[in-house]
């Protein structure tokens, strides 16, 4: 079964203040990780595609890293208006077009 | 681009009374599309998978009869909550998707907020 696990739960920055969000998964067969953006009340918004190890993307100040294993979500400088919930999927090469969700990380940036 | 719609964005109905929500994919034609309920502070749970033209797929645990899921064309699909409860009451959200080479990107709507009365 396929699994992903955000750590931490939660996470508290200061404006300026860069950190990574973290993303395990376990899959069988990696089509792809996703990282999407969310805000209270609102839809998913897509962030990114990542399809093999080493791959990197970038979008203003998130950057998404990829191993076997894990992705990270760094995050540079952040402004308070990227507080939201970040989540991560992945997608397994058995499963047409489905994706199993990460709970989540909340982050909140503070001024 | 990938731009997905969902209408109502809030409903307030009477238990019993059954509600439709629909979505649709504005800029492209989606051949799948995914329902998720959320509730407060968790995470996405998927209700059921529906493609054009054929039967939902639906998640272990959820009742096929309460939510009737109609997949009737490329840009639109629709889930009706029949005989709604208040434990019924929460956050809807569709997502469309469509093969981009190997890989299905899902794009969401921004969410139903349902509550029953």
């Amino acid at each position: 079964e396929d699994q992903v696990t955000q750590s931490p739960e939660a996470l508290r920055l200061q404006e300026g203040e860069s950190s990574s969000l973290n993303c395990s998964y376990t899959v069988s067969g990696l089509r792809g990780l996703f990282w999407y953006r969310q805000d209270p009340g609102k839809g998913p918004e897509f962030l990114f595609t990542l399809y093999s190890a080493g791959e990197e993307k970038e979008k203003e100040r998130l950057k998404a890293t990829l191993t076997k294993k894990e992705s990270f979500l760094h995050i540079t400088a952040p402004k308070p208006e990227d507080s939201a919930t970040y989540l991560c999927a992945v997608q397994a090469s058995t499963n047409a077009g489905k994706s199993t969700f990460g709970d989540g990380t909340t982050l909140t940036v503070k001024p | 681009g990938a731009v997905v719609s969902q209408h109502p964005s809030w409903v307030i109905c009477k238990s019993g009374t059954s509600v439709k929500i629909e979505c649709r994919s504005l800029d492209f034609q989606a051949t799948t599309m995914f329902w998720y309920r959320q509730f407060p502070k968790q995470s996405l749970m998927l209700m059921a998978t529906s493609n054009e033209g054929s039967k939902a797929t639906y998640e272990q645990g959820v009742e096929k009869d309460k939510f009737l899921i109609n997949h009737a064309s490329l840009t639109l699909s629709t889930l009706t909550v029949t005989s709604a409860h208040p434990e019924d009451s929460s956050f809807y959200i569709c997502s469309a998707t469509s093969p981009t080479g190997a890989i299905y990107e899902q794009y969401f709507g921004p969410g139903t907020r349902l509550t029953v009365t």
